[in-house]
């Protein structure tokens, strides 16, 4: 089955700085690459996705990058804010396998200090 | 996006009790859904994978009769934990996936603590 990896697992940024997430994957047939934002006791929220057919895909401050060679894939968040602070989980799935079951990574928690 | 509601948001009960946990899309058909428990501080795990009209597929260490699984409509899925103790207690969400992108959206959540 699928193994993400997912670094580091804390990251304190000071606010305005750029933050930089990084994931693995195993599975070469894995083709869909979701990125999620967690609040403390709050459910996950998809911020930004890519699908291996796409390279990079930025969405005002937040930008994802795939490798698909190299099986990785990378969330850049630019000019980082307090709100930003949270946790971040990638996963990864294979959307033709008949049901896409995500895989996450085991998140990344962001600080972002004022 | 998709609005995916999971209902009760917390509920506390006594050890050896049954509690019920529903995950409703609202406003599409969700024909696959899935349940994940979340420690504090940790990644989410997949329980199980809920197919409209059939069995549930649990992953492996997750014992199917004590979390029973229905899934009985097309925007309705339920989690029953049975007998429950207090290392049942965690934090349940439910996603749903749309047929169409086959994106994920999760519910709220469900804070389950058992005394």
């Amino acid at each position: 089955g699928e193994n993400v990896e997912q670094h580091p697992s804390t990251l304190s940024v000071q606010e305005g700085d750029s933050a930089v997430i990084k994931c693995t994957y195993s599975d070469s047939a894995s083709n869909y690459f979701p990125w999620y934002k967690q609040e403390l006791g709050k459910r996950p929220q998809l911020i930004i996705d890519i699908r291996s057919n796409v390279g990079e895909k930025k969405d005002q401050r937040i930008a994802v990058t795939l490798n698909k060679t190299a099986k990785h894939f990378s969330l850049h968040i630019t000019e980082t804010q307090p709100e930003d602070s949270a946790v971040y989980f990638c996963a990864a799935s294979n959307t033709g396998s008949g049901y896409s079951t995500l895989t996450f990574g085991k998140g990344t928690m962001l600080l972002v200090s004022p | 996006g998709a609005v995916v509601s999971q209902h009760p948001s917390w509920v506390i009960c006594k050890s050896g009790t049954s509690v019920k946990i529903e995950c409703r899309s609202l406003d599409f058909q969700a024909t696959t859904m899935f349940w994940y428990r979340q420690f504090p501080k940790q990644s989410l795990m997949l329980m199980a994978t809920s197919n409209e009209g059939s069995k549930a597929t649990y992953e492996q260490g997750v014992e199917k009769d004590k979390f029973l699984i229905n899934h009985a409509s097309l925007t309705l899925s339920t989690l029953t934990v049975t007998s429950a103790h207090p290392e049942d207690s965690s934090f349940y969400i439910c996603s749903a996936r749309t047929r169409l992108t086959g994106e994920l959206f999760f519910g709220e959540g469900s804070r389950l603590t058992v005394l």
